[in-house]
């Protein structure tokens, strides 16, 4: 089937660590996003990627990294530098304007 | 900072009725979109109108959009359990870089039976 995978679905992190999530999709899009959720809100845009090899920061990259190596592949990194990492994590791909999501990983920071 | 944000913050109905909610936005836009949250799952996409366009249909959804009044809404019809979700509303303000969506806080909808 196609769509977007997110894994783990659930990590928990002890201070001080780096942890990547796995972001893949089978959609063919071109354009791959990283969203942020905390409780009761919306989203905020972490990092984008238009194209292979190439990516922007959103709006609240700081703490955050990623790559784009492959066009089916855009893994996030949170860093020990994220001050307040605990959230809500999706994924999204999109070619024509509306976005696909992934099922989303949450972690915890203990 | 959120473009979007929408009204009202919870809505609780009974089966059959019908839902509306609002979102209001500050800045020009391409599009709007409408997004729908089950809880712990990600995001569906529900319906997306341009800023050419005053109101779109899709199944028991419609969209409004007044771009003068930087505002849109969203009606869901004869309203079922399986509708209970949150709502967003995201907003792409350009135009070579979609897919930057902008995301309001969402409306929490509650459908009893």
């Amino acid at each position: 089937d196609g769509g977007i995978t997110q894994s783990p679905k659930y990590l928990f992190r002890k201070e001080g660590q780096n942890v990547t999530l796995s972001c893949e999709q089978n959609l063919n899009h071109d354009a791959m996003y990283w969203y942020r959720q905390d409780p009761g809100q919306g989203l905020r845009l972490i990092y984008y990627s238009q194209i292979v090899n190439d990516f922007q920061k959103g709006d609240i990259a700081e703490g955050y990294s990623v790559s784009r190596e492959k066009k089916e592949s855009f893994p996030l990194t949170v860093t020990s530098a994220q001050k307040n990492p605990t959230a809500f994590y999706l994924c999204a791909s999109g070619q024509t304007g509306e976005l696909f999501f992934g099922e989303g990983s949450r972690l915890t920071v203990l | 900072s959120q473009q979007g944000e929408e009204d009202p913050q919870a809505l609780s109905i009974q089966e059959g009725e019908n839902a509306t909610m609002n979102c209001s936005y500050k800045t020009s836009i391409n599009n709007l979109q409408w997004y729908r949250q089950n809880s712990g799952r990600g995001l569906v996409h529900l319906i997306l109108i341009r800023s050419n366009e005053r109101e779109k249909h899709s199944g028991r959804l419609r969209v409004t959009l007044d771009t003068s009044k930087k505002s849109s809404s969203l009606l869901i019809t004869a309203s079922r359990a399986a509708d209970t979700a949150s709502y967003f509303c995201a907003t792409d303000r350009t135009t070579d870089s979609w897919g930057k969506l902008q995301f309001g806080a969402g409306t929490q909808v509650v459908v009893t039976p």
